[in-house]
């Protein structure tokens, strides 16, 4: 069913440090790239999305980076906390399809 | 902001039980709603989009006669999990969105457990 590629699938990062997860889709009709982010026991929350008009969006600490050609956009955390500390789903919609997810630890 | 409300939260009953899991969209309303079906430390699998006022759609491999799905109005869409069996245990998820390419807004989740 995943149409989308994510990883990695686990990362751990030393707070401040930055965060780096990739993903890959498919499907050139998709066009809107969200990422989201969910802790234990709850549902997913938007965290940041683009539309393949841009190649860059940033919103505080975190910037999506979207390559068109290779079909392919990453989520960047700068200066990572431990509050990052969560599982981050990218996705590709019109098809509501999601990446298998990279559980990030930011250690203090 | 949008917010999606999920009920119930945590669903423990007997084996053959049906059990009934309510979205609510509470700001806008919403043609379209998503059901997702996640297990331990795995991702979301989409089940099936429910569509305000006609039949549902599943994907390949979900069972609609199992998980039925009735979206009788533009704020709310119910997911109904007959005759529930152990293997039907997950944390089910439900999304809505104003179209289909705009953000989604997901429920805490229903964690279901059948005993």
């Amino acid at each position: 069913q995943q149409q989308v590629k994510q990883s990695p699938q686990s990362l751990i990062v030393q707070k401040g440090g930055i965060s780096i997860i990739n993903c890959a889709y498919e499907n050139t009709a998709f066009d809107y790239f969200p990422w989201y982010q969910q802790f234990p026991g709850k549902g997913p929350a938007l965290l940041i999305a683009i539309r393949p008009d841009v190649s860059e969006k940033k919103e505080g600490r975190f910037t999506i980076s979207f390559n068109k050609s290779a079909k392919q956009f990453s989520l960047h955390i700068m200066d990572s906390q431990p509050g990052d500390s969560a599982t981050y789903f990218c996705a590709a919609h019109n098809d509501m399809r999601f990446g298998a997810g990279t559980r990030l630890t930011v250690k203090p | 902001g949008a917010v999606v409300s999920q009920h119930p939260s945590w669903v423990i009953c007997k084996s053959g039980t049906s059990v009934k899991i309510e979205c609510r969209s509470l700001d806008f309303q919403a043609t379209t709603m998503f059901w997702y079906r996640q297990f331990p430390k795995q991702s979301l699998m989409l089940m099936a989009t429910s569509n305000e006022g006609s039949k549902a759609t599943y994907e390949q491999g979900v069972e609609k006669d199992k998980f039925l799905i009735n979206h009788a109005s533009l704020t709310l869409s119910t997911l109904t999990v007959t005759s529930a069996h152990p293997e039907d245990s997950s944390f089910y998820i439900c999304s809505a969105g104003e179209g289909v390419n705009q953000p989604q807004h997901f429920g805490d989740g229903t964690r279901l457990s059948i005993l």
